[in-house]
């Protein structure tokens, strides 16, 4: 079945340390998103990618970095310079804009800092 | 960037009717979505609604679209425990990505 899969599922980070999201889909779908999930806050854009080997800034994108060198892949590394990183993160890919019947999204990564 | 608000919640009891209601800013939406959150799982579309139609309709799910006043909602019917998530709104910005209403968290009580 196809789908996207997010890893790991809870993901505890030290001060000052980096950590990398997986996010990985079999769809075949050009665009991928990280989206960071606060209680109250709803969804924020952190990137975005439409295509292999470009990506954008979101709203939050400060403290954050991504790469998207494989079209199925879409890696998000919160950096120690993310001051406040505990949250929920999502991934979800889409086919491009113009022929969007929304998202699929991930089952999702939740990260603690302890 | 469009913004898209939602009441934040709503309790019904089980075999009513839930009416989840959200205004949107960007008349230039093309989609509008609905899409149900389960706890501490992803989001999971719902149903969506080409901005040339007024309603559709997906077994006990009604979605109404007034243009002229941006406002969307989503009508539940016959609403059962199983429902009780939070519930998104979402239409596209001005770039090319969706963006969320603050959701929705429904509490169907028996």
């Amino acid at each position: 079945d196809g789908g996207i899969t997010q890893s790991p599922k809870y993901l505890f980070r030290k001060e000052g340390q980096n950590v990398t999201l997986s996010c990985e889909q079999n769809l075949n779908h050009d665009a991928m998103y990280w989206y960071r999930q606060d209680p109250g806050q709803g969804l924020r854009l952190i990137y975005y990618s439409q295509i292999v080997n470009d990506f954008q800034k979101g709203d939050i994108a400060e403290g954050y970095s991504v790469s998207r060198e494989k079209k199925e892949s879409f890696p998000l590394t919160v950096t120690s310079a993310q001051k406040n990183p505990t949250a929920f993160y999502l991934c979800a890919s889409s086919t491009p804009r113009g022929q969007n019947y929304g998202y699929t999204f991930g089952s999702g990564t939740r990260l603690t800092v302890v | 960037g469009e913004d898209v608000e939602q009441s934040l919640f709503l309790s019904v009891r089980e075999g009513d009717s839930s009416v989840i209601n959200c205004t949107y800013t960007d008349s230039s939406s093309t989609y509008l979505y609905w899409y149900k959150q389960e706890p501490g799982a992803g989001l999971q579309l719902l149903t969506y609604i080409f901005s040339n139609m007024d309603m559709k309709q997906d077994q006990r799910l009604t979605v109404l679209l007034n243009k002229k006043d941006k406002h969307l909602s989503l009508r539940i019917a016959d609403t059962q425990t199983g429902d009780s998530a939070i519930y998104f709104c979402a239409g596209p910005n001005s770039g090319y990505a969706l963006n969320f209403g603050k959701g929705t968290s429904l509490l169907v009580t028996p």
